[in-house]
This record gives structure tokens, C-alpha cells and sequence, in this order.
């Protein structure tokens, strides 16, 4: 089976603008999550969707918005960058949302905000 | 609320020698635990979970790990390390749908 796919890799954008990031989950995955890696942050949550619906949200501004799609592809929306918006994005699928399932990553897009 | 620590930002090991990664975590009710590897310039991969029952768990590459419920711990140990077992570990804990990281461990095996 494929893995977690993510497009683009890198992106560069400049403070203000908005950015996409997409993220293809294994053939059969329903559940998809977003995380952010940051060298002082760690990994955080940044949302979790499943059948097309926000399941869970992080403590990320409003700025930061997702959704899914009936493929259960998925999209993470950044409005107004930010210089601390740069990060490595991980984008996660499993089989269903509930606790017990583990996750398979794809290889993140780097974003840099300049 | 749900927390994961990971108290060592470093472990060093002598190949063949045994490890152990430490992991505490802090959850209301039953915990779903999971640890990952990431491989530089990789993303991370899944190596074994705590769901429920045997208290010893063991994943991929010889891993094992160890739930401990009284003390809260989920410790990933292996009886022998390997150079190329050098990477950064996450300790990961979920529940009600949310999944928290610790903030990771470098592990570096030298020959």
C-alpha cells in the first residue's frame, strides 16, 4: 500500500499571505490528523477529521483551518502567515478516529515564513 | 486534561548494550499509548501500543516497552542496541480522540 503522501514538500511564503497544504491518507485510512513539529514546540495537535467532520481541534488561532474530503483526502489552510507559523507540517491517517489505532505519518511540508 | 513527559532530552547507549527510553504520562481515565520513531530526514513511524491486557508490549524491531500502571509510566526498552537504532523517539498518548506527544528523546547508539 502507498503511504501518507504531502504536497508540497517545501513552500516558502512571505508574512500575510495564506497557504494550502494537502495530505492524501493510506487507501482506506478514514481518519486524518494535522500536527505541527517545531524544534522548541515538539509535535502539536492541531486537528483531527473524520467522514468530512472536525472531530477535534487544538489550541491553534482560528487562522489555522482544515477540512476533508468524501476520499478522505485532506487540506490544512493557514491564513495570514506568521514568521512562528514556520514549522514541519505531519499530516497522520489510521483506520478510525477511536483511541486504540495508531498513526502513519507522511513526510511533512516544511513551510518557511519569511 | 493530558500530558506526556519524556524526562531524558538525551539517552546514550554502547551498542549491545540494553536501553530504555523513559515516559510518564497523566490522563483521566484509560490510557491509549503509542511510541514512534523518527529517522532523520524521515517521517515518524509507528513502533508498538498499549491498548489494554499484557503489561509487556512488544513492536517492531525488537522494542518492547512496559505499562505501568501505578507509577504511570510506559517505558520503550530494548535488550540490545544497534548503532543504526540511533533516531528520536516520541512517546504518544491518546485519548478522547486527542493525541498528545512528549516532546521527544534522541537516542544515539555508538559502536
Amino acid at each position: 500500500k502507498a503511504g501518507v503522501t504531502q504536497t508540497p514538500r517545501y513552500l516558502i511564503k512571505t508574512r500575510g499571505q495564506q497557504v494550502t497544504l494537502s495530505c492524501s491518507p493510506i487507501s482506506g485510512h478514514r481518519s486524518v490528523s494535522w500536527y505541527q513539529q517545531t524544534p522548541g514546540q515538539g509535535l502539536q495537535f492541531l486537528f483531527e477529521y473524520f467522514s468530512e467532520t472536525q472531530r477535534n481541534k487544538g489550541n491553534f488561532p482560528g487562522r489555522f483551518s482544515g477540512r476533508q474530503f468524501s476520499n478522505s483526502r485532506s487540506e490544512m489552510n493557514v491564513s495570514t502567515l506568521e514568521l512562528g507559523d514556520s514549522a514541519l507540517y505531519l499530516c497522520a491517517s489510521s483506520l478510525s478516529p477511536t483511541n486504540a489505532y495508531e498513526q502513519y505519518f507522511g513526510p511533512g511540508t516544511r513551510l518557511t515564513v519569511t | 486534561a493530558q500530558s506526556v513527559a519524556q524526562p531524558e532530552d538525551q539517552v546514550n547507549v554502547a551498542e549491545g548494550n540494553p536501553l530504555t527510553v523513559k515516559c510518564t504520562y497523566s490522563v483521566s481515565g484509560n490510557p491509549y499509548l503509542f511510541w514512534y520513531v523518527q529517522y532523520p530526514n524521515r517521517g515518524l513511524q509507528f513502533l508498538l501500543k498499549y491498548i489494554t491486557g499484557d503489561n509487556l508490549v512488544k513492536g517492531s524491531y525488537g522494542f518492547e516497552a512496559e505499562f505501568n500502571k501505578s507509577q504511570t509510566s510506559f517505558h520503550l526498552k530494548k535488550p540490545s542496541a544497534l548503532v543504526s537504532d540511533s533516531a528520536l523517539y516520541f512517546c504518544a498518548l491518546t485519548n478522547a480522540g486527542k493525541s498528545t506527544f512528549g516532546d521527544g528523546t534522541t537516542l544515539t547508539v555508538k559502536p
